[in-house]
């Protein structure tokens, strides 16, 4: 069975910084890519970093581009989203999900609140 | 950066009466086109992928048609059950990006 559990999550100042994980299972991790998506309280989804089956290739949104930084660690199975500069509007529950062989996101996490304010 | 766009924002059901949801895309996308389904409190979960795939495990009731930048997700017999917020997705470029989504409701 597929599992992504993210954690990391937590109140963090504005300036601050935090990283999430997300813990994968069920599957050949070093075979597929993986995305942070995340949901301001009230609102929709946001896709906002992506990285490649190997790592080597990143993508990322542009509200978050240069502050924020996805990477994977295969022998950990795990992936990461570092997070630095947070701002209140980063606010949202991250979720991390499995880009399926069609690239769809076919398994998500539970997802893992952050909230910023001082 | 694709923009997608959703309609109508929120839908009244009635059991048994179809219920179609409209997605637009700003640029052709080639079938590169994914519904989710999202009830309160819970995490996204992948419908449809390819345009008109169903996931694995989704019932037939739910259905997805279109192609190049007009695209409709149908329930063919809505069940209380169904009853969540929709987003459309596409995934040909980067950024990936969602659709505001159709809160859709009994």
């Amino acid at each position: 069975e597929v599992q992504l559990v993210e954690s990391g999550g937590g109140l963090v100042q504005p300036g601050g910084s935090l990283r999430l994980s997300c813990a994968a299972s069920g599957f050949t991790f070093s075979d597929y890519e993986m995305n942070w998506v995340r949901q301001a309280p009230g609102e929709g989804l946001e896709w906002i970093a992506g990285i490649s089956s190997g790592g080597d290739t990143v993508q990322y949104a542009d509200s978050v581009k240069g502050r924020f930084t996805v990477s994977r660690d295969h022998s950990k199975i795990a992936l990461y989203l570092h997070m630095n500069n947070l701002r209140a509007d980063d606010t949202a529950v991250y979720y991390c999900a499995r880009g399926g062989s069609s690239w769809a996101l076919d398994f998500w996490g539970q997802g893992d609140l952050v909230t910023v304010s001082s | 950066e694709i923009v997608m766009t959703q309609a109508p924002a929120t839908l009244s059901l009635s059991p048994g009466v179809r219920a179609s949801l409209s997605c637009r895309a700003s640029q052709r996308l080639t079938g590169n086109l994914a519904w989710y389904q999202q009830r309160p409190g819970q995490a996204p979960r992948l419908l449809i992928y390819g345009a008109t795939i169903r996931a694995t495990g989704i019932p037939a009731r739910f259905s997805g048609s279109g192609s190049g930048t007009e695209f409709t997700l149908t329930i063919s017999s809505p069940q209380p059950d169904d009853s969540a917020v929709y987003f459309c997705q596409q995934y040909v470029s980067w950024p990936r990006t969602f659709g505001q989504g159709t809160k859709v409701e009994f």
